[in-house]
């Protein structure tokens, strides 16, 4: 399998619901991402993370909580959402580097419906 | 607060014809940026990169960019219906810095 993967593609969970969205990345990254794109929004960065270790946090509500056990794979928890935290959910990777930004390649995204 | 602002669009355009995409930033310390391209229901794909004032070409894209003006343009030459999809122009101040995109502007190429 090649890029960037992601898992379930589209997920419906109640307000009490504990869920996880799972990210694999197949290029050798060490730096992974998780944003948030909404209907008529900018995409919105939630947490990054680079060689493992959390370096973003953009104010997200608790109710998100990332984990990230090695380079290849990212997490995103959830419980006790919101209806307006329906959204699609994209992870990104891309190598970490001190100098310009290196390009980000996102995976498929998951579909999220909170009811 | 960094932005990035793009207008929504659509852009109509024949296909043919040059497709041109506009979007400007405010961080004065952006160095990197980025176009993806989204088709609805589907994530962002990168089609461009450009870190140096000018222009840099790919095939029928070409990016513009003028630090000055904090500007970056996106031309596709020869547009095609498959061209149609959303636009993200994204900036970036540094490797360990995040991208903060634009709202995108929609393209619509007619056959």
């Amino acid at each position: 399998e090649t890029g960037v993967t992601q898992t379930p593609r589209h997920l419906v969970m109640g307000m009490t619901n504990k869920k996880s969205l799972k990210c694999e990345q197949h290029l050798g990254h060490n730096a992974m991402y998780w944003y948030k794109q909404s209907a008529k929004k900018p995409l919105e960065l939630m947490f990054v993370y680079n060689f493992k270790e959390q370096t973003e946090n953009n104010s997200v509500p608790s109710r998100f909580s990332p984990e990230c056990p090695n380079s290849s794979h990212l997490f995103l928890h959830l419980h006790t959402l919101q209806p307006e935290d329906s959204a699609l959910y994209l992870c990104a990777s891309s190598h970490a580097s001190g100098g310009p930004q290196e390009t980000q390649y996102f995976g498929p995204g998951t579909r999220l419906l909170v009811l | 607060q960094k932005e990035v602002e793009q207008n929504s669009g659509p852009l109509s355009v024949p296909e043919g014809a040059i497709a041109s995409l506009n979007c400007t930033y405010s961080d004065r310390g952006s160095q990197s940026f980025f176009w993806y391209r989204q088709y609805s229901g589907k994530s962002p794909e990168l089609i461009m990169s450009i870190y140096s004032n000018g222009d840099k070409e790919d095939g029928r894209f070409t990016a513009q960019l003028n630090k000055a003006s904090q500007y970056v343009s996106l031309l596709i030459r020869d547009s095609q219906p498959s061209d149609s999809a959303t636009y993200l122009c994204a900036a970036s101040n540094s490797g360990y810095s995040t991208l903060t995109f634009g709202k995108g502007t929609m393209l619509l190429v007619s056959p």
